[in-house]
């Protein structure tokens, strides 16, 4: 099985554009959450998606978005870049029932200038 | 309010040595407890879930829901454990689908 796949690994953006970062879950896996990792912060929760429902969002400005398609596959759109939203944005999917955990992709590194 | 907290950012330990990773919780219920691991150029990935009450390449985990902690443990270090490690709680009830991580903590095995 193939796993979680993100693109693209890295990105420089300026601030006050947007980026948009996508998320290929396992097959067969209908559950797509997102992590913002930072050094200080460790892993902080952004969005759940199962079945092209948001589930579960976590405290971030409304900058930050994402949308799940009838495919499972999924986007986080972040506007108006900020330097604070340098980060290593980490996607996972699960079978989304119950606690069943997480399988993690390798991330996309975006770095905002 | 919800939170994970591994109080070591880094540990050092010598091959053979006994290792014990802290992770207290602040949670108002019954929470499940998992243990994710990163080794170097590896994606994150699942270690142990305290409901499966299963050793995982030596390390154990027991939930002490009077102390709200879930430590792990090894007896017996090796230098293929030194990676980050991650604590992280789910809701157990149904309808909350995220999951909240410690900050994480390095471990280092030294030969």
């Amino acid at each position: 099985k193939a796993g979680v796949t993100q693109t693209p690994r890295y990105l420089i953006k300026t601030r006050g554009q947007q980026v948009t970062l996508s998320c290929s879950p396992i097959s067969g896996h209908r559950s797509v959450s997102w992590y913002q990792q930072t050094p200080g912060q460790g892993l902080q929760f952004l969005f759940e998606y199962f079945s092209e429902t948001q589930r579960n969002k976590g405290n971030f400005p409304g900058r930050f978005s994402g949308r799940q398609f009838s495919n499972s596959r999924s986007e986080m759109n972040v506007s108006t870049l900020e330097l604070g939203d340098s980060a290593l944005y980490l996607c996972a999917s699960s079978s989304g029932q119950g606690t069943s955990p997480l399988h993690f992709g390798n991330g996309t590194r975006l770095t905002v200038t | 309010a919800q939170r994970v907290t591994q109080p070591e950012k880094l540990l050092s330990v010598f091959k053979g040595a006994p290792v014990e990773l802290k992770c207290n919780y602040s949670y108002s219920g019954s929470p499940e407890l998992f243990w994710y691991v990163q080794y170097s150029r590896q994606r994150l990935q699942l270690l142990l879930r305290h409901i499966s009450r299963e050793s995982i390449k030596g390390f154990t985990a027991d939930l002490n829901k009077g102390e709200t902690s879930f430590h792990l443990k090894k007896p017996f270090a090796q230098e293929e454990d030194s990676a980050m490690y991650y604590c992280a709680l789910t809701p157990g009830t149904s309808g909350t689908y995220k999951y909240i991580f410690g900050t994480g903590t390095r471990l280092k095995v030294l030969a």
